[in-house]
């Protein structure tokens, strides 16, 4: 899997939203992003993936550069319970290595 | 909401003894994992499994783990003789379909192995 590039931590305050990068300047063209998260003492939660055009779901949004070496993983609102690590991953779509890689992540941090 | 279940929860054993953690996927499910997270460090790919065959693995997986789908439901780690290093929580996965587009992961809670 191509690596990813994403800042160690970052802070919000509750309620307003969230950017957070990843670059991934080596994607190659069958390559998803994925985004995950893992809340404390928990397991590794999915968010939300894509390829090319923007994703929303009910968690959150993903943005993908026109030239997709870079996205942002989109919280519209973080709640206290959005604090988590959050992981930008890439996988292969052409039959490449089963196990997602995962990197150290950012660590969200939610202000009251 | 249907969920992935590891028993047990957490596991304390001694150095050399033989350790089996399972996991319950999700029940229509094709394709296993299996995950490590030593305290503090990075969640680490250990091995996948499908159509009844370990599919990809790890440089951490060796000859002391197995991996094995007993009765069509349980999805089973064996650790045969435990060492110290093996001490870290280790979380099970499973996906419907393989490749991105479908491959959304779904993690259970974990089991903690505390090796002594």
């Amino acid at each position: 899997d191509a690596k990813t590039t994403q800042p160690n931590s970052m802070e919000s305050n509750e309620e307003e939203p969230v950017h957070l990068p990843c670059n991934h300047s080596t994607i190659s063209g069958t390559d998803y992003i994925h985004w995950y998260r893992q809340l404390p003492s928990q397991g590794p939660e999915y968010v939300i993936h894509g390829l090319t055009s923007n994703v929303n779901n009910r968690m959150a949004s993903l943005a993908i550069a026109e030239d997709r070496k870079s996205s942002t993983l989109i919280l519209h609102r973080a709640t206290l319970r959005d604090a988590a690590v959050y992981y930008c991953i890439l996988r292969d779509a052409g039959g490449g290595a089963d196990g997602l890689t995962f990197g150290k992540g950012t660590h969200l941090i939610i202000q009251p | 909401e249907p969920e992935v279940t590891q028993t047990p929860s957490h596991q304390v054993t001694q150095m050399g003894q033989e350790v089996i953690l399972r996991c319950v996927p999700i029940s229509n499910h094709l394709y296993f994992y299996w995950y490590r997270q030593i305290l503090g460090q990075k969640v680490e790919f250990l091995v996948s499994f499908y159509n009844n065959e370990i599919s990809e693995k790890s440089e951490i997986f060796d000859d002391q783990f197995s991996v094995e789908r007993p009765d069509g439901s349980n999805f089973t780690l064996k650790i045969r003789s435990t060492k110290l290093e093996d001490s870290a929580m280790y979380f099970c996965a499973s996906s419907f379909a393989r490749g991105s587009g479908g491959g959304e992961l779904f993690f259970g809670e974990g089991s903690r192995l505390t090796v002594l």
